[in-house]
């Protein structure tokens, strides 16, 4: 499969569970990016990584924990999250450099906390 | 701190109609400001970019520096721009996208 993708789509967990989201990509980029979607917020920054290093993280609270093994993979691991975390999980991957700034996105992984 | 702004959340057009989709921004330094644009079960993409000059799908967007706004622009809507457009701003040199809370067009036949 080409672009993003990400896994599962949809996914509902209680508050004690430990999940993790998982993204790839195919297009051999060097920057990949956690989005998060909620009703009628923006487009929340959550993390970046460049070239497997996280560059930044935008004040996520510690039950969100992210893990960037290699330039092609990002993971989003969740653990005791709180209901007001359901939302929709976006992951975008860009080759990072001047000129070229275009991020692709997957589909997203629906998260319901119950 | 940069904040994108996206005044209207919902905007309906007739078809043939002129539409233009507010974009506000605030940073102090030279941002790139894009163009991003979700249409119904498809991801979200790129529509366009402000550096790149062009016009993509009959739309054009022009960065007013005075104004600090990004104005999404075309002269006649047709039922397939119906979407969710969500401004974004890159900061310089880095590789994080801010985004504004999107606006929903509708083009009504």
């Amino acid at each position: 499969e080409t672009g993003v993708t990400q896994t599962p789509r949809h996914l509902v967990m209680g508050m004690t569970n430990k999940k993790s989201l998982k993204c790839e990509q195919h297009l051999g980029h060097n920057a990949m990016y956690w989005y998060k979607q909620s009703a009628k917020k923006p487009l929340e920054l959550m993390f970046v990584y460049s070239l497997e290093e996280r560059v930044e993280n935008n004040s996520v609270p510690s039950r969100f924990s992210p893990e960037c093994p290699n330039s092609s993979h990002l993971f989003l691991h969740l653990h005791t999250l709180q209901p007001e975390d359901s939302a929709l999980y976006l992951c975008a991957s860009s080759q990072a450099g001047e000129g070229n700034t275009e991020a692709f996105f997957g589909q997203g992984t629906r998260l319901t906390v119950v | 701190a940069q904040r994108v702004t996206q005044p209207e959340k919902l905007l309906s057009v007739f078809k043939g109609a002129p539409v233009e989709l507010k974009c506000n921004y605030s940073y102090s330094g030279s941002p790139e400001l894009f163009w991003y644009v979700q249409y119904s079960r498809q991801r979200l993409q790129l529509l366009l970019r402000h550096i790149s000059r062009e016009s993509i799908k009959g739309f054009t967007a022009d960065l007013n520096k005075g104004e600090t706004s990004f104005h999404l622009k075309k002269p006649f809507a047709q039922e397939e721009d119906s979407a969710m457009y969500y401004c974004a701003l890159m900061k310089t040199g880095a590789n994080n996208l801010f985004f504004g809370t999107g606006t929903r067009l509708t083009v009504i036949p």
